[in-house]
């Protein structure tokens, strides 16, 4: 069975903080996406790394897929309120399902 | 943009009866999901559907439940004898492949 621990599950710090968001595994995996949810709502895709050792940026949002591919981190530079929600990363394999990791949940306070 | 559906936003029903969760996928996607998520749990992988048939199903999807696919645009979630450990949010996906899952905003399922 393939498990994503995600740490921390929980965070809440002042807008203008830096802060990292880990997703670790055993597993190795062929895709690692990172997604955000709001109350009520779907995973909103935010971004899909596929190579080891790749860093992809989206204005404040920093993710990096370890060189083994068994890891991955988010960083968010200079938090706003607007990036309060729950983060999750998802593994991809070989079959067609993801493997959801067990969620950050972030609370940016102005 | 186009955008999965899915009906009810809220369903409640009694422990033994039947439910059917409804989905419309983005119309050119090929491959279907659905995944649930137990309060203040994960995400959790259920099945996936492609060329009218299962192409994948966890331990979760056992003999109670089944999809299908009756028309070229709904993708159902059939659950034939519910339990109180099935209420959760259950959200559909789809995609084309090697293309990121778009999830619908879930159907929230309250087994009494």
């Amino acid at each position: 069975t393939q498990l994503l621990e995600q740490s921390p599950q929980f965070l809440s710090i002042q807008e203008g903080e830096n802060l990292t968001v880990y997703c670790n595994s055993s597993s190795v995996f062929s895709s690692l996406q990172w997604y955000r949810q709001e109350p009520g709502e779907g995973p909103v895709l935010l971004v899909t790394v596929v190579t080891g050792g790749e860093v992809k940026k989206l204005k404040r949002l920093t993710f990096q897929f370890g060189d083994a591919r068994k890891d991955s981190s988010l960083h968010i530079t200079a938090a706003q309120p607007g990036d309060t929600g729950l983060y999750l990363c998802a593994g991809g394999s070989s079959g067609d399902k993801l493997t959801f990791g067990t969620g950050t949940r972030l609370a940016v306070r102005p | 943009e186009p955008e999965v559906t899915q009906t009810p936003s809220h369903q409640v029903t009694q422990m033994g009866q039947e439910v059917i969760l409804r989905c419309v996928p983005i119309s050119n996607h090929l491959y279907f999901y659905w995944y649930r998520q137990i309060l203040g749990q994960k995400v959790e992988f259920l099945v996936s559907f492609y060329n009218n048939e299962i192409s994948e199903k966890s331990e979760i999807f056992d003999d109670q439940f089944s999809v299908e696919r009756p028309d070229g645009s709904n993708f159902t979630l059939k659950i034939r004898s519910t339990k109180l450990e099935d209420s959760a949010m259950y959200f559909c996906a789809s995609t084309l492949r090697y293309s990121p899952l778009h999830f619908g905003n879930g159907t929230r399922l309250t087994v009494t």
